[in-house]
């Protein structure tokens, strides 16, 4: 069965610095990688996938996650934060074959003037 | 506006009681979700529609009942509520293919008193 392990569950980080929000997951099969982010009191809106070919996906708004098979993981980042980007970031996995996408718990990601 | 609308938005009833909570979305999509979020913001994968007909239900209790009556719609009925159904519930939908993004809906909050 597949699973996802966000090992952070806050990250606190200063603005215009870089953050990391790191992604693990456990899967015997191929898998697609997601990462989405949550704003207070909406909904989970995408912020970047990984399907195939290039490891390294980025999205509008600066971020950046590489899939990396041998550490299972999909690491995200973002070279410079802003306080708008304070949030809760979700990564998710769906394996081949499946539609449901099973999620790690969570990183609160605060970021402080 | 294109997207995944649920009814209501805040939900606050007693224990023993019977709700719905209704779903639609309008992005053209064939396979819909609910998924509960925990007070500890972890998402969990309850049931899931393709073209109207159930493909994932998760161990959840059989007071949960998810109808379908066609492809854009999906209501999600909880009988003798507890006070641990108390969430938020969110409806997501997506296309078929496999590794296809979710699009969230804005969420219910349920409170169980």
């Amino acid at each position: 069965a597949q699973s996802v392990t966000q090992l952070d569950s806050q990250v606190p980080v200063f603005e215009e610095a870089p953050v990391e929000l790191r992604c693990n997951y456990s899967s015997s099969v191929s898998v697609y990688l997601f990462w989405y982010v949550q704003y207070p009191n909406q909904g989970l809106q995408l912020l970047l996938k990984y399907l195939s070919g290039s490891t390294l996906v980025e999205s509008i708004n600066g971020f950046e996650a590489e899939f990396n098979k041998s550490q299972t993981s999909f690491h995200l980042r973002k070279p410079s934060v802003h306080i708008s980007d304070t949030a809760e970031y979700f990564c998710a996995v769906s394996e081949a074959g499946r539609r449901a996408l099973t999620f790690g718990s969570g990183t609160r990601l605060q970021v402080q003037p | 506006d294109t997207a995944v609308s649920q009814t209501p938005k805040y939900l606050v009833t007693q224990m023993g009681n019977d709700k719905s909570i209704k779903c639609e979305q309008n992005l053209g999509h064939d396979t819909m979700y609910w998924y509960k979020q925990d007070s500890k913001k972890f998402l969990k994968i309850m049931f899931s529609y393709n073209n109207k007909e159930l493909i994932i239900n998760e161990t959840v209790p059989n007071r949960f009942s998810p109808k379908s009556p066609d492809k854009a719609h999906l209501n999600l009925h909880i009988n003798s509520l507890e006070l641990g159904d108390s969430a938020v519930y969110f409806c997501a939908s997506s296309l078929t293919p496999p590794g296809s993004p979710l699009h969230f809906g804005n969420g219910t909050r349920l409170t169980v008193t």
